[in-house]
């Protein structure tokens, strides 16, 4: 049970330049979420999912896309890198039960734009 | 739209020393509240949680009460030790259950 994964751990890219966060989760969730972490900001949500097929904008959309095809998988694809896209980017899942609150994060993705 | 405002930090004690993170929010409704914690280089983890007025969420040897006259949910603990170095982040989740909201972290380092 590897719980929430994320892949690349590191990357950097050039302005301009487009790329894929990928996020797997092997716990059967139905909700799965897209933050980025910056200094003396906290996290911020980018987009959001409550079940295959269906995605949502967070508070942070802009030069961000998402697809939700499987359970599993929630990609994040930055259409043209920024430099204000430097950032750690965390994925989370967690199940719809009621009462069951607990989000599990994956490790982070350190992204740097040059 | 909601919102958690978390003391600032970082947060510097001694070894067994006690520690207290003030956290309050804004929120329509009745949210439900949470500490996550962040150790260096992992994402974060729930720590404790309370959903409803006057809950205490514990682990670890940390408390917080739910206190909806005041707004707040106050990280505390007794006696710190070394390995609690860590961020602390307090967050509360209302309307729609996948999404939370996040204070801006409170780095707490403990020294020996």
């Amino acid at each position: 049970n590897a719980g929430v994964t994320q892949t690349p751990k590191f990357q950097v890219l050039k302005t301009g330049q487009s790329m894929t966060l990928q996020c797997a989760q092997d716990m059967n969730h139905e909700y799965m979420s897209w933050y980025r972490q910056d200094p003396g900001m906290g996290l911020r949500l980018i987009h959001y999912s409550v079940g295959a097929g269906i995605t949502d904008q967070g508070e942070v959309p802009n030069g961000y896309n998402v697809s939700r095809s499987t359970t599993e998988d929630f990609p994040l694809r930055l259409l043209s890198a920024a430099p204000s896209q430097t950032s750690v980017y965390f994925c989370a899942s967690r199940t719809k039960r009621e009462h069951s609150y607990e989000q599990y994060f994956g490790p982070g993705t350190r992204l740097t734009v040059t | 739209g909601d919102s958690v405002t978390q003391m600032e930090g970082p947060v510097t004690l001694s070894e067994e020393a006690c520690l207290t993170i003030n956290c309050t929010y804004t929120a329509t409704g009745y949210p439900s509240l949470f500490w996550y914690v962040q150790y260096p280089g992992e994402g974060l983890q729930l720590l404790l949680k309370a959903t409803k007025a006057d809950d205490k969420g514990s682990n670890k040897g940390f408390e917080a009460t739910y206190r909806k006259e005041t707004t707040s949910f106050h990280l505390e603990k007794g006696s710190v030790q070394v390995s609690d170095s860590a961020v602390y982040f307090c967050a509360l989740s209302s309307g729609t259950a996948s999404k939370l909201t996040f204070g801006t972290g409170t780095r707490l380092q403990v020294t020996l």
